[in-house]
């Protein structure tokens, strides 16, 4: 499964939202996870299931979608949220990634 | 606290091979699947392997199939990868992963291993 995720990258300030979109090449039910990847500190499980907050994720982060298409949305950015983001399907191996949205402060 | 450490990476010539260990603590490694994951400079993450809590069910990227085996040794609470036949394209940092039950993805993840393939 072709995961295409995009933009590949993304300025904006904080307070503001911003939205990544993640598109499977065939149906993936909900089986997806979004990650958050920071230099120095281990990749971070945010949302899995498509929609579903890992435990200790801040309630601005939101996962939307079912199918092929998906949707992480983050809500009133903090510094701490300027990352790159990766989507990710389990619905079938070979296990695929999407290539990564790097959020950059405006 | 759920601590995943990986060792074993380094300068490698193609065509070698390497072995590398994931040492977990903080939680009952035998009770969860475990994953290798890799990066390759300035790159997207890709999937290499898994293998479920009692090694029953592996499961392989085809770019490192026949080359590279995933295992475990749970008295241990260790997770390895034998890579073999290396080659410049396998140059990456290497991350261990724990499987998040009945999802399926990845909850917890080690800082990871650089392991460079060049002559």
């Amino acid at each position: 499964v072709q995961m295409t995720q995009s933009p590949s990258y993304l300025a904006a300030s904080p307070g503001e939202s911003v939205s990544i979109s993640c598109k499977a090449s065939k149906s993936i039910s909900n089986n997806l996870a979004w990650y958050q990847e920071k230099p120095g500190k281990a990749n971070k499980l945010l949302i899995h299931s498509g929609s579903t907050l890992q435990s200790g994720t801040p309630s601005r982060f939101s996962g939307s979608g079912s199918g092929t298409d998906f949707t992480l949305t983050i809500r009133s950015l903090e510094s701490e949220d300027f990352a790159v983001y990766y989507c990710q399907q389990y619905n079938e191996y070979p296990l695929t990634f999407g290539s990564g949205t790097k959020l950059e402060i405006k | 606290e759920v601590q995943l450490v990986e060792s074993g990476g380094g300068l490698v010539q193609p065509g070698r091979s390497l072995k590398l260990s994931c040492l977990a603590s903080g939680f009952t490694f035998s009770n969860y699947g475990m994953n290798w994951i890799r990066q390759a400079p300035g790159k997207g993450l890709e999937w290499v392997a898994s293998i479920s809590s009692s090694s029953s069910y592996i499961y392989y990227a085809d770019t490192v199939k026949g080359r590279f085996t995933i295992s475990r040794d749970n008295a241990k609470n260790t997770l390895y990868l034998q890579m073999t036949s290396l080659r410049s394209e396998d140059t990456a940092l290497y991350y261990c992963a724990r499987t998040l039950r009945r999802v399926y993805t990845f909850d917890y993840w080690g800082q990871g291993v650089m392991v460079t393939v060049s002559s």
